[in-house]
C-alpha cells in the first residue's frame, strides 16, 4: 500500500450505531487530519493530530470521537450521528518541517457516510 | 464567513485553451498558498502552491499567480486537456498556525475536447 488509505469507502448507519473510520498513511510523515466535505461546501477540518499536540474544531460536536494511537494511523469513532453528518469524510497527512511547516498535505480517498 | 472564496463553481474551456480559476481571501494573515485537484472518489492531489513572499509560481503547464494586494490568487493551466478535468480546491494557511488549511469550495473544470 502506498499514500494514505481509508477504509471502509462507503459506509451506512443508523443513527444508534457505532463504527469507526480508519485512515493509514505509509508516507513516514508526523501529522495527520480528518477533514468532511459536505455538498457544495469546502473541505472542513475537523482534527489535527501530531506527536506533540492534538487541535481540534471547537465545532466538531462530541458524537465525533478521533484517536491516534500513532503516527500511522487515525481513527474517527462515531456514534449517535445525525443525518446532517452524511458526508465525505477525509484523512489526510503531511511532515512538519521546523517551525515552518508548509502544509502540503496528502488526502486518502474518504469515506462516504451516510447517516439514515 | 468563508476565509476563501471560489466564486466559479464551475468551467468549461476548449482543448488546448488556457484555464484559469480564481480564488479570493480575507484573513490578511494567511501567507502560503496551495491549489489541490480532486476526481471523483478520489481524495484531493495537491497540484502547486506559492508563498506570500513571491507574486508567481509555475510548474509545467500550471502557473500560480498572487495579487497580495487584491488578496486574490489565480491559477492558469496552459494548454488545459481533457484530462484535467477535475474540481480544483484553494487553500490558504498561516505558517507555524498548527499545519491547519482552509479550503475554497471548489471549482468544477470542464475540458472539452
Amino acid at each position: 500500500e502506498t499514500g494514505v488509505t481509508q477504509t471502509p469507502r462507503h459506509l451506512v448507519m443508523g443513527m444508534t450505531n457505532k463504527k469507526s473510520l480508519k485512515c493509514e498513511q505509509h508516507l513516514g510523515h508526523n501529522a495527520m487530519y480528518w477533514y468532511k466535505q459536505s455538498a457544495k461546501k469546502p473541505l472542513e477540518l475537523m482534527f489535527v493530530y501530531s506527536l506533540e499536540e492534538r487541535v481540534e474544531n471547537n465545532s466538531v460536536p462530541s458524537r465525533f470521537s478521533p484517536e491516534c494511537p500513532n503516527s500511522s494511523h487515525l481513527f474517527l469513532h462515531l456514534h449517535t450521528l445525525q443525518p446532517e453528518d452524511s458526508a465525505l469524510y477525509l484523512c489526510a497527512s503531511s511532515q512538519k518541517i521546523g517551525q515552518s511547516d508548509y502544509n502540503e498535505q496528502f488526502f486518502g480517498p474518504g469515506t462516504r457516510l451516510t447517516v439514515l | 464567513d468563508q476565509q476563501v472564496k471560489q466564486n466559479s463553481p464551475s468551467l468549461s474551456v476548449q482543448e488546448g485553451r488556457i484555464s484559469i480559476l480564481n480564488c479570493d481571501y480575507t484573513n490578511s494573515m494567511f501567507d502560503y498558498f496551495l491549489w489541490y485537484k480532486k476526481y471523483p472518489a478520489e481524495g484531493p492531489t495537491f497540484l502547486i502552491s506559492i508563498s506570500s513572499i513571491k507574486d508567481k509560481n509555475e510548474d509545467g503547464r500550471f502557473t500560480v499567480f498572487l495579487n497580495k494586494s487584491a488578496k486574490h490568487l489565480s491559477l492558469h493551466i496552459v494548454p488545459s486537456q481533457p484530462g484535467d478535468s477535475a474540481v480544483y480546491f484553494c487553500a490558504a494557511t498561516v505558517s507555524g498556525s498548527a499545519r491547519q488549511l482552509t479550503f475554497g469550495s471548489g471549482t468544477q473544470l470542464t475540458v472539452l475536447p
